[in-house]
């Protein structure tokens, strides 16, 4: 089945200095991919998407790009703040493994980043 | 602005006793789902919904069942609370639509004594 492989943590970063987690997928067919992110305390919010291959997602400085040829999906940030300290999770929905619908999506088993001043 | 909305973010129950986790979104979704995380162990899917009195299993639903009898109300019921259901459960829902994100509730931290 479709599973979602991302890398272990914590990770553990200084301010200003540039993030990288890797994330790389197996499905059939053509899953969007997704990076979502959970501050302490609360559930998750979705970050960035794409729907097809060579898209690339960006928001809050954060960036990932769809590799189908490497069946990749890595987030990246230039310079992480104190406040981009979370777990991020990565993330590909399924298409129709359930119910005869679409949408469900399949987590990687997150990574905790610190980012200390 | 979109909202999934969980009953509880905090509960406390006992073995053995039938506990309810309800959750309410208000954009109209088609799908709902409810997953549970646990840390080293990621988020994993429970039951899913993708209308109304329709579910399907997901990868765990042992110990648990669901009720979905209108479109924006999802209920995890654990029949029979065991320690080894303390955990964080979030819901979730989105859209019928391929290739949409889920929004999730603020979660749910239930522990069983």
């Amino acid at each position: 089945g479709d599973s979602v492989t991302q890398m272990e943590g914590p990770v553990t970063l200084s301010e200003e200095a540039f993030l990288t987690i890797n994330c790389t997928y197996t499905a059939t067919g053509y899953p969007s991919l997704f990076w979502y992110v959970q501050y302490p305390g609360e559930g998750l919010q979705l970050l960035l998407k794409a729907t097809k291959a060579d898209d690339k997602g960006s928001n809050k400085g954060f960036e990932a790009t769809y590799r189908k040829e490497t069946t990749s999906f890595h987030l990246e940030k230039g310079s992480v703040q104190v406040s981009d300290s979370a777990v991020y999770f990565c993330a590909l929905s399924d298409r129709g493994n359930y119910g005869g619908s679409q949408g469900n999506l399949i987590f990687g088993k997150g990574t905790k980043l610190s980012v200390k001043p | 602005d979109v909202k999934v909305t969980q009953s509880s973010r905090y509960l406390v129950k006992r073995t053995g006793e039938k506990v309810f986790l309800e959750c309410v979104q208000d954009m109209d979704h088609e799908n709902m789902f409810w997953y549970r995380q646990d840390p080293g162990l990621g988020l994993r899917l429970i039951y899913f919904s993708y209308d109304v009195k329709m579910k399907e299993k997901g990868d765990i639903p042992e110990g648990y069942s669901v009720s979905r009898e209108k479109k924006e109300r999802f209920s995890l019921i654990l029949e029979s609370a065991s320690t080894n259901q303390t955990s964080m459960y979030l819901c979730a829902s989105s859209h019928g639509a391929a290739n949409t994100e889920a929004f999730f509730g603020q979660g749910t931290r239930l522990t069983v004594v």
